[in-house]
């Protein structure tokens, strides 16, 4: 069990570059989850699979932001067009499927949009 | 709506004293709660749940949480705190009666344990 992988651990881009993050999940993990949190927040929900079906969005997902779970195992997150305002930290998570099952979160991808 | 809230921003405690973490709640059904741990440039970090049962579970560290249903409280505690739990802690729930998975999570607060 290596844990859940993100990466890039970090990102610096220009405004209006478009970025992507990769997420690796525990391999048997069927739950898989993207938050972002901001500095002095909590993490805020963005968007969550199971297995490769993406089953929910926040609003603040945005257009210019997708996430893919292709084959069920490691997921991406792309921005297009990054403003200044998409600087946060990305965290991925995944879980088993259950109510008593806990979440495991990568150590994430820093954003920084100069 | 799910909600969680963290009243305090930050809590200072001396080291060996007793610690409180305060974490308030809503949703529409059962409640399923958590508290994550998060360190400087670290990810966020599993301590204890409450599913169902002993409104007291036991966590990671040495911490133990206790389930208020008519206060719809999950507060944080450690009989005697480390220097080393210096860190941002975040109250989750998840709401599974409503047929959304996610986790709700606090705004964090920040524990502070002076030596």
């Amino acid at each position: 069990d290596t844990g859940v992988s993100q990466n890039p651990r970090h990102k610096i881009t220009k405004r209006g570059q478009n970025v992507t993050f990769r997420c690796d999940p525990i391999s048997e993990h069927n739950r898989l989850y993207w938050y972002r949190q901001t500095l002095g927040q909590g993490p805020e929900f963005l968007t969550y699979f199971q297995n490769e079906a993406q089953l929910e969005k926040s609003r603040l997902l945005s257009d210019r932001f997708s996430a893919e779970r292709p084959k069920g195992s490691f997921s991406t997150l792309e921005i297009q067009r990054t403003e200044q305002g998409d600087s946060a930290m990305y965290l991925c998570a995944s879980s088993l499927v259950g109510a008593e099952k806990k979440a495991f979160f990568g150590q994430g991808t820093r954003l920084t949009v100069v | 709506a799910q909600s969680v809230a963290q009243p305090e921003d930050q809590v200072n405690v001396a080291e060996g004293n007793p610690l409180t973490v305060k974490c308030t709640y809503s949703v529409s059904g059962n409640p399923y709660l958590f508290w994550y741990v998060q360190y400087p440039n670290r990810g966020l970090q599993f301590l204890l749940k409450y599913i169902t049962g002993d409104n007291l579970v036991k966590g990671s560290y040495g911490f133990e949480a206790e389930f208020n249903k008519s206060q719809t409280s999950f507060h944080l505690k450690k009989p005697s705190a480390l220097v080393s739990d210096s860190a941002l802690y975040f109250c989750a729930v998840r709401d599974e009666a409503s047929g959304t998975y996610k986790y709700i999570f606090g705004t964090g607060t920040r524990l502070k344990v002076l030596a």
